[in-house]
């Protein structure tokens, strides 16, 4: 069965670094998430991503996030210089093409990420 | 705003138990509901979803009723096993948009 993978499963990196993490979507859908789990509190939307364009964030996605589908396979998510508060699991999700508002989104185990 | 509130775990069960995880929301519009699990090690997986007030969601035994009137999507199972061991996720997606709105989570663990 088809599915969403994230790699590195953990990373450790310290404060003021850029990390990438990076999302295999399931090959043949269109539409591209990320969400974050800081530990204890809800899961929360960062992104859409379709054509190769943002169709929606939220506020806490802001000029320190960028996401990118640099080839045909991956999507990743680009934090250009980590906060403390950054450290929390953080899953990618992709649907079909068509109704984006009704398809479900499926989504990859996480990547947490410690921020020292 | 959506929001989403989940009962506090960790839950946990004798095999056989009976299972309710409550789940409430706040929304405008008409959202669409669902429960997601999560297993040790693996990503969410959708386990049932509501896109209207009435619907009965189920899948694997588990159920849930969206119910406009106390803004609720409770889930429930007659009766768990082991294997129903996870975190489970209330969510809901207002209309006209890409994003889930989850809760907390709720870990359950079910003993032998």
């Amino acid at each position: 069965e088809p599915e969403v993978t994230q790699t590195p499963s953990h990373q450790v990196t310290q404060m003021g670094q850029e990390v990438i993490l990076r999302c295999v979507p399931i090959s043949n859908h269109l539409y591209f998430y990320w969400y974050r789990q800081i530990l204890g509190q809800k899961v929360e939307f960062l992104v859409s991503f379709y054509n190769n364009e943002i169709s929606e964030k939220s506020e806490i996605f802001d000029d320190q996030f960028s996401v990118e589908r640099p080839d045909g396979s991956n999507f990743t998510l680009k934090i250009r210089s980590t906060k403390l508060e950054d450290s929390a699991m953080y899953f990618c999700a992709s649907s079909e093409g068509g109704n984006p508002y009704y398809n479900e989104q499926f989504f990859g185990p996480g990547t947490r990420l410690t921020v020292l | 705003g959506n929001s989403v509130t989940q009962m506090e775990g960790p839950v946990t069960l004798s095999e056989e138990a009976f299972l309710t995880i409550n789940c409430t929301y706040t929304a405008t519009g008409y959202p669409s509901l669902f429960w997601y699990v999560q297993y040790p090690g693996e990503g969410l997986q959708l386990l049932l979803k509501a896109t209207k007030a009435d619907d009965k969601g189920s899948n694997k035994g588990f159920e849930a009723t969206y119910r406009k009137e106390t803004t609720s999507f409770h889930l429930e199972k007659g009766s768990v096993q082991v294997s129903d061991s996870a975190v489970y996720f209330c969510a809901l997606r207002g209309s006209g948009t890409y994003k889930y709105i989850f809760g907390t989570g709720t870990r359950l663990k079910v003993l032998a």
